[in-house]
């Protein structure tokens, strides 16, 4: 496969339940990201990690949990959520995070609806 | 604050020229961006600007002006497959990027 896959595609879950996202890129970058896409609203940037170590955090409620094993795989851990976090969740990766240039590549997508 | 425009929505017919625009208040530049979103699908890299002018990528190209705050996405011999959201976002003060709403280009037969 190449480059960033995320998995499931689509999730629907309960507030009192627990589930991953999965996110893996084949391009060799050092730089993965979570973002939240919503409606009429701008691209969330939500974690950051570089080189496997979080670098940022945007005051993201501690109902989502990011985990990067290694520099290929990001995971976003979901507990207690709100309807309101209902929203696609897209995975992106990048080689140059510090530059100005920094071009992201993202994945499609996973599509998560919270009841 | 930091505010970047651009157009909600966007109609063009297919063969023809469409330009969408895009300003920015922020503080710090370096560098403006534009991605292409199709429905369900993964944001893709269209073009990075950070001098002033006209870049050209086949049928797509991206201008700046900085001085201005203002650039845009020129889309030429429209083609159905052009209908999709086209985000533009500003690498600002310490390399955080500032996203637009996007804009939705419908193109019509």
């Amino acid at each position: 496969e190449t480059g960033v896959t995320q998995t499931p595609r689509h999730l629907v879950m309960g507030m009192t339940n627990k589930k991953s996202l999965k996110c893996e890129q084949h391009l060799g970058h050092n730089a993965m990201y979570w973002y939240k896409q919503s409606a009429k609203k701008p691209l969330e940037l939500m974690f950051v990690y570089n080189f496997k170590e979080q670098t940022e955090n945007n005051s993201v409620p501690s109902r989502f949990s990011p985990e990067c094993p290694n520099s290929s795989h990001l995971f976003l851990h979901l507990h207690t959520l709100q309807p309101e976090d209902s929203a696609l969740y897209l995975c992106a990766s990048s080689q140059d995070p510090g530059t100005g240039a920094n071009v992201l590549t993202f994945g499609a997508g996973s599509r998560l609806t919270v009841l | 604050g930091q505010n970047i425009d651009q157009p909600t929505e966007m109609t063009a017919t297919e063969g023809a020229i469409v330009q969408i625009n895009c300003t920015y208040q922020t503080s710090g530049f370096n560098g403006l961006f534009w991605y292409q979103q199709h429905a369900g699908e993964a944001p893709t890299f269209l073009s990075y600007n950070v001098l002033d002018g006209l870049e050209e990528k086949g049928r797509f190209s991206s201008f700046l002006s900085r001085s201005k705050g203002y650039s845009y996405l020129l889309l030429k011999e429209l083609q159905m497959k052009d209908s999709a959201s086209y985000l533009c976002a500003v690498n600002g003060n310490n390399r955080k990027l500032i996203w637009g709403l996007g804009t939705s280009l419908a193109v019509n037969p």
